[in-house]
């Protein structure tokens, strides 16, 4: 069955820099990968999807991309700011009416 | 801009009772699911539906489970005889089109099994 794997760890960065986070997974390619943002006691909320014939998906501060060969999408978060701490969870769509979420990673970023 | 509404926030019951849990999705979409979290755990998929049918559900939602659309604003989620397992945050969420993109969530209901 299809597996996604995010980091566990959390990751810390200072305001204004980069974040990066991995999303890997397992079999098959899915025709397009999502991303969501989930604040603790929330639900998810949705921020971008890349299609599988897409490299690479821009909104504003936010860049995705997708590389079927490599089974994996990064999400970065350019300049990044305190706001922006939140958990990020990688979702794959089956071909079927389900998501497929990863565990998502926790990012803190701090002044 | 729209959302998805869920009520109650909170639920807590006795194990063996039947709790229903409700969400208004957003008005011009035909998709409706719900997903739960248990704590520290990751979101999962219970089940879709659309056009009035279930479309697709998961090994979870077993015979325990129901789903309903009342009427044309309401989607509600049975348990009729809850578990202490059943404890979980449970989204509602909908999306416009077909295929799962872009899902819009509720902000849950989080159900307490005593």
């Amino acid at each position: 069955s299809q597996k996604i794997e995010q980091n566990s760890e959390a990751l810390n960065i200072q305001e204004g820099k980069t974040a990066t986070l991995t999303c890997n997974y397992t079999n098959y390619s899915p025709a397009y990968l999502q991303w969501y943002r989930q604040d603790p006691g929330r639900g998810p909320v949705f921020l971008l999807l890349i299609r599988e014939n897409e490299k690479e998906k821009r909104k504003e501060r936010l860049k995705v991309t997708f590389d079927t060969t490599l089974k994996q999408s990064l999400f970065h978060i350019t300049a990044s700011q305190p706001a922006d701490s939140a958990t990020y969870l990688c979702a794959l769509d089956m071909d079927t009416d389900k998501l497929i979420f990863g565990t998502g990673t926790r990012l803190q970023v701090f002044p | 801009e729209p959302e998805v509404t869920q009520t109650p926030s909170h639920q807590v019951t006795q194990m063996g009772q039947e709790v229903i849990l409700r969400c208004v999705p957003i008005s011009n979409h035909l998709y409706f699911y719900w997903y739960r979290q248990i704590l520290g755990q990751k979101v999962e998929f219970l089940v879709s539906f659309y056009n009035n049918e279930i479309s697709e559900k998961s090994e979870i939602f077993d015979d325990q489970f129901s789903v309903e659309r009342p009427d044309g604003s309401n989607f509600t989620l049975k348990i009729r005889s809850t578990k202490l397992e059943d404890s979980a945050m449970y989204f509602c969420a909908s999306s416009e089109r077909q295929g799962n993109e872009k899902l819009f969530f509720g902000s849950g209901t989080q159900l307490s099994v005593l």
